[in-house]
Order: C-alpha cells, then sequence, then structure tokens
C-alpha cells in the first residue's frame, strides 16, 4: 500500500503570501493519478488539481500543481482569504483505489 | 449538473449497522465508466476512502473496513447506499457520497462532485 505524507502539517501565511504544500508517496506512482483537494469546515471537499498539474473546472489559475515520481506540489500565489483551509492529496491506485493524505492545514498568520 | 446528496439516520448504536443513501440527480446511475464513491471524515482526522460502486465492474472496498462494507445500487431511484456493519465508535464520522465527473473521463477519476456530507455518531 502506497502512504501520501503531507508536509507542512500546518502552514502559517498571511493574505497575498504564495503557499507551497508538498506531498511525498511511499513510492513512485504515476502523475496521472495525483489529485489534489481542498477542504473547508463544514463544505464539501472540493477538488483543485487532477493529472498533478491540471486544474478542475472553476478553479482559479492561482493553484498549480506540479512534481513526478514520489514528489508533488501545490502552489497557492497570492493567497487570499477564501484559501485558508485544509488541503489533500489523494492517489488513484489499485488497493486501495483511493488513498488520501493526511492534510495540510493552511491558515491565517 | 450531477448533484448527489445523502440520507440517514445521524445516530447509530454500537454494533448496529450503519446505512446511508446516495440520490443522484442530472445523470443517470447506470451511466459507464463512472463510479459511485463514498468518503468519511472522523471528528478531528482527514479523509478516508471507504468504497467506489462501478455500475459496469462492481464494487471495490478499502481493505481496512472490507469485511464490514457493502456498496449497492438502486437503478429504479437513481441511488446508491452504504452499509456499514459492527459499528464502533470509531465510526463516528462525516461520510460524504462523490462522484467523478460522469461527462468528462479523467485518468485517475478524481471526485469532482460531493454530497454536502451528514454526520453519523455512534453512541448508545
Amino acid at each position: 500500500e502506497i502512504v501520501l505524507t503531507q508536509s507542512p502539517g500546518t502552514l502559517s501565511l498571511s493574505p497575498g503570501e504564495r503557499a507551497t504544500l508538498s506531498c511525498r508517496a511511499s513510492q513512485s506512482v504515476s502523475s496521472s493519478y495525483l489529485a489534489w483537494y481542498q477542504h473547508k469546515p463544514g463544505q464539501a471537499p472540493r477538488l483543485l488539481i487532477y493529472g498533478a498539474s491540471s486544474r478542475a473546472t472553476g478553479i482559479s489559475d492561482r493553484f498549480s500543481g506540479s512534481g513526478s515520481g514520489t514528489d508533488f506540489t501545490l502552489t497557492i500565489n497570492r493567497l487570499e482569504p477564501e484559501d485558508f483551509a485544509v488541503y489533500y492529496c489523494q492517489l488513484y491506485g489499485n488497493s486501495p483505489r483511493y488513498t488520501f493524505g493526511q492534510g495540510t492545514k493552511l491558515e491565517i498568520k | 449538473q450531477l448533484q448527489l446528496q445523502e440520507s440517514g439516520p445521524g445516530l447509530v448504536k454500537p454494533s448496529e449497522t450503519l446505512s446511508l443513501t446516495c440520490t443522484v440527480s442530472g445523470f443517470s446511475i447506470t451511466n459507464s465508466p463512472n463510479n459511485w464513491g463514498w468518503i468519511r471524515q472522523p471528528p478531528g482526522k482527514g479523509l478516508e476512502w471507504i468504497g467506489s460502486f462501478y455500475y459496469s465492474g462492481g464494487a471495490h472496498y478499502n481493505p481496512s473496513l472490507k469485511s464490514r462494507v457493502t456498496i449497492s445500487v438502486d437503478t429504479s431511484k437513481n441511488q446508491f447506499s452504504l452499509k456499514l456493519t459492527s459499528v464502533t465508535a470509531a465510526d463516528t464520522a462525516v461520510y460524504y457520497c462523490a462522484s467523478p465527473n460522469p461527462q468528462q473521463w479523467v485518468s485517475g477519476e478524481p471526485f469532482d462532485y460531493w454530497g454536502q456530507g451528514t454526520l453519523v455518531t455512534v453512541s448508545s
């Protein structure tokens, strides 16, 4: 079973700054199968990025994904107040079919 | 536009069976190759995939829950359901139903559509 480890656990930044979130897989994976979600309290998670770098429909171009192999990154430029949330990376695989990282909380500094 | 809505009891007793239903609107549940999934989030913890049902290919379950989980579909009602047996307090969570975009198949089948979630508490 592939494990996804996200870092940092909590990231404290100010609006206008850039956020860089990391997701590391325990073994090399296909970038086609790596996605990122944003999750706010009381709301359903929202798909941001799929295929490691493709933005989902309606997602601002301030959000970008990159990476390959075992290391993947979600970058959020020019943070806005509504960006502060928990972010999860997720892998599509064999067993289990879907695996989530433990999440990174992006909080206002 | 695909919409998903969870329904079911908010309180389940320990050792009993948790049963939830997800009503799908805007798309037929029988359309392949879409999968229909359940994900949960225990209080203060992260997201956990429970399982997914492929109308053309059956169900896939998280190995950690496989012995207790069944996902099935009711095509007449355009619904899919989750049953989790022998629940304990550790099964207390917000349960989401979710689906990839049925009109744009994407490698990796990310969950693009979600219900709003329903809190299920396991307590006597």
